[in-house]
């Protein structure tokens, strides 16, 4: 059965303090690896598609990588602004829907 | 160019009424998608059109639920009758193109609460 998990569900982080945040997933013909951003209220806003193992991609103080099982979403001296849950999701290949996890809801102290 | 949009983006209603949501895509986006998202739960998939067509409806959760998009633009999702199950924060999102690994992007959601 297709999951995806993420890790941790609450993070706490001093402004500066860089961490990693974590996305496991089994999923049988993966087509896509996806991160979004969703502040309160709002709709999630996307951040990085990653399609094969390897790969990696930067915007700003996030950096996101893939494996063969997870991805990680690195962020490098983070801001109060970078407050927000990160929601990881997958494409298969035979379907036009997202598989999500249940998200890591960040939170940056000034 | 324009986002998503949803409409209302909040709604109360008590147990047994209907209500209808309301959804359009970024202009030209054949693929839209309805997503639901309810109290301490992940984000699930309800259903795909693609333009008109109904693609998979394997996430709806039953029959009290009715999706249509009208000649492949907006869309419309109705709930009739509710019940309080239903809660949660309704999502739309939309795509260009059909092929695997397209970005989906997403609308402001609509928060409905039954009563």
């Amino acid at each position: 059965e297709d999951q995806v998990t993420q890790s941790p569900e609450a993070l706490r982080l001093q402004e500066g303090e860089s961490s990693s945040l974590n996305c496991s997933y089994t999923v049988s013909g993966l087509r896509g690896l996806f991160w979004y951003r969703q502040d309160p209220g709002k709709g999630p806003e996307f951040l990085f598609t990653l399609y094969s193992a390897g790969e990696e991609k930067e915007k700003e103080r996030l950096k996101a990588t893939l494996t063969k099982k997870e991805s990680f979403l690195h962020i490098t001296a983070p801001k109060p602004e970078d407050s927000a849950t990160y929601l990881c999701a997958v494409h298969r290949g035979n379907t036009g829907k997202l598989i999500f996890g249940q998200g890591t809801t960040l939170q940056v102290k000034p | 160019e324009a986002g998503v949009t949803q409409f209302p983006s909040h709604s109360v209603i008590e147990k047994g009424q209907t209500v209808t949501l309301r959804c359009d895509p970024i202009s030209g986006h054949d693929n839209l998608y309805w997503y639901r998202r309810v109290m301490g739960k992940e984000i699930k998939f309800l259903l795909h059109f693609v333009k008109e067509s109904k693609q998979d409806e394997s996430g709806m959760p039953n029959n009290r639920f009715l999706a249509e998009r009208t000649g492949g633009t907006y869309s419309t999702l109705k709930v009739q009758p509710a019940e309080l199950e239903d809660s949660g924060v309704y999502f739309c999102a939309s795509s260009p193109q059909v092929a695997g690994g397209e970005t989906q992007y997403f609308g402001p959601g609509t928060r409905l609460l039954v009563l």
